[in-house]
C-alpha cells in the first residue's frame, strides 16, 4: 500500500475549525483515503474516506486535492472530545485484501479549552 | 448491536506463561482481524480471517503466536510462551467487506508480561 505522511502533532482551540493534512504522492488510481482516528484507550474508530471528490459526513469532512497527492481532514468545530491520533490510511480497494489497514505513525491532535 | 467484545480487557501474566486473548466480532461480518499496538511500532496487523479461514498471517511475529476462529463469532489470539517484550495492547476489529469499507475495532486488551 502507498505511503502517507502525516504532521506528528496539532494543537487547535475548542470551537475552532481544524485542518489535518496527508500527503500522499504515490498514491494510485485504486486507493481510497481512510480517515481514522484512536481516542485516548480506545480502539480506533473510522471518521471518513474518499476516492477523488470532497466527502461530507457527520463527523467531518474530507478535502481531497484535484491530483490526489494530499487531502485534509475538516473538523469544522473541534470539541475536547476531538482530542485523539488521526490516521490517514491509503487502502487500494481493488486489491481484494479484505480491507486490511496499514497504520502510519499518525497526527496526535491536541484540543485547547 | 454491543459492537466488537474483546476479553479479558487486562491481561498482567508472567514470562512463559500461555497468554489467551479473545474476540467476538460484530454479527455477519465476515472478516476478523487482530493488531497489536506498541509505542514503539505503533498499530501493526498480526492476521486477519476471511469466514473463519485465516488469510493473511505474515505480521505474526514469530511461532509463539497462533490465532484461530472455529467459527463466525468467536476468535482467539494465543501467545505461548508469553515474554515481556509481547506486552502491548492487542485490538481486534471486523468488517463486512464491500468497497471501501470500514473497520469497527474492539476495546482492546492491555497485555503486561512480567
Amino acid at each position: 500500500d502507498a505511503k502517507t505522511t502525516q504532521p506528528n502533532s496539532m494543537e487547535s482551540n475548542e470551537e475552532e475549525p481544524v485542518h489535518l493534512p496527508c500527503n500522499h504522492s504515490t498514491i494510485s488510481g485504486t486507493d481510497y483515503i481512510h480517515w481514522y482516528r484512536q481516542l485516548p484507550s480506545q480502539g480506533p474508530e473510522y471518521v471518513i474516506h474518499g476516492l477523488t471528490s470532497n466527502v461530507n459526513n457527520r463527523m467531518a469532512s474530507l478535502a481531497i486535492a484535484e491530483d490526489r497527492k494530499s487531502s485534509t481532514l475538516i473538523l469544522h468545530r473541534a470539541t475536547l472530545r476531538d482530542a485523539a491520533v488521526y490516521y490517514c490510511i491509503l487502502r487500494d480497494e481493488l486489491d481484494n485484501q479484505g480491507g486490511k489497514l496499514i497504520f502510519g505513525q499518525g497526527t496526535e491532535l491536541s484540543v485547547k479549552p | 448491536d454491543a459492537g466488537v467484545i474483546q476479553s479479558p480487557r487486562h491481561e498482567v501474566t508472567e514470562m512463559g506463561q500461555e497468554v489467551t486473548l479473545r474476540c467476538k466480532p460484530i454479527s455477519g461480518h465476515d472478516y476478523l482481524f487482530w493488531y497489536r499496538q506498541t509505542m514503539m511500532r505503533g498499530l501493526e496487523l498480526l492476521i486477519y480471517f476471511n469466514n473463519n479461514v485465516p488469510i493473511d498471517d505474515s505480521g505474526m511475529p514469530e511461532d509463539r503466536f497462533s490465532a484461530k476462529m472455529p467459527n463466525a463469532s468467536f476468535s482467539t489470539l494465543k501467545i505461548q510462551p508469553s515474554e515481556p517484550r509481547d506486552s502491548a495492547v492487542y485490538f481486534c476489529a471486523s468488517s463486512f467487506y464491500r468497497l471501501a469499507s470500514e473497520q469497527y475495532f474492539g476495546p482492546g486488551t492491555r497485555l503486561t508480561v512480567t
